[in-house]
């Protein structure tokens, strides 16, 4: 089975610009989240997503970071327009209904310059 | 505020001996928690969790201790091996899984010969 897959892998953007991360669930997980992790900080909560639909946005830090879930299945995180406080790990956990415990991707180290 | 405490950044134990990470949490109304260990440029991988009804819960050489009087839970890893060697996040809940989790900052083990 296919993990969760995250990509890119790794972004170096300027302050100003938008970028876009995607995640890929694993197939047949309903509820899908991101996480981001700041400068060695604790791993917090953005957002999180049953379906197609936002259950909880209660983390997203502002209006610049846009999070979409087309058809219920892969995630994108946008970031328009890009701050240097946005730099982080940001990851993505997909989880089935009634089960313990997150399966995470392996992050998408953005470094805003 | 930070609601989830792993006051030690970082800890260093000898292959074979027991390695003992501690959390605190100051939410009395957690009632789920999980420990998750992450390599580097991996993402975080779920380890163990306990119930807030337990205070025990054992799988193999990890052991999960909860003191909820005194909000404080660790994880024992007995016998430590060097591919124990991660940062070990504690993480909390209110909700059985589908609910947003609260990390700590991590704990980094490093497990020598």
């Amino acid at each position: 089975e296919a993990g969760v897959t995250q990509f890119p892998s790794h972004s170096v953007i300027e302050k100003g610009q938008t970028v876009t991360l995607r995640c890929d669930p694993i197939s047949g997980h309903d509820n899908l989240y991101w996480y981001r992790r700041v400068m060695g900080k604790e791993i917090k909560f953005l957002l999180h997503f049953v379906k197609e639909s936002k259950q909880d946005e209660s983390g997203m830090p502002n209006n610049r970071f846009l999070a979409e879930r087309t058809g219920g299945t892969y995630s994108t995180l946008k970031v328009q327009p890009a701050e240097l406080e946005d730099s982080g790990v940001y990851f993505c956990a997909s989880s089935q209904s009634g089960e313990y415990g997150y399966t995470f991707g392996s992050g998408t180290r953005l470094t805003v310059v | 505020d930070q609601q989830v405490k792993q006051n030690s950044p970082s800890l260093s134990v000898q292959e074979g001996r027991i390695s003992i990470l501690n959390c605190d949490y100051t939410n009395s109304m957690f009632d789920y928690f999980l420990w998750y260990k992450k390599y580097p440029a991996e993402g975080p991988t779920f380890l163990i969790s306990i119930s807030s009804i337990k205070d025990k819960n054992e799988d193999g050489r990890f052991t999960v201790f909860l003191n909820k009087s005194a909000k404080h839970l660790s994880l024992h890893i007995v016998p430590s091996q060097p591919g124990d060697s991660a940062v070990y996040f504690c993480a909390a809940s209110y909700t059985y899984n589908t609910d947003k989790l609260i990390f700590g900052t991590g704990t980094r083990l490093q497990v020598f010969p």
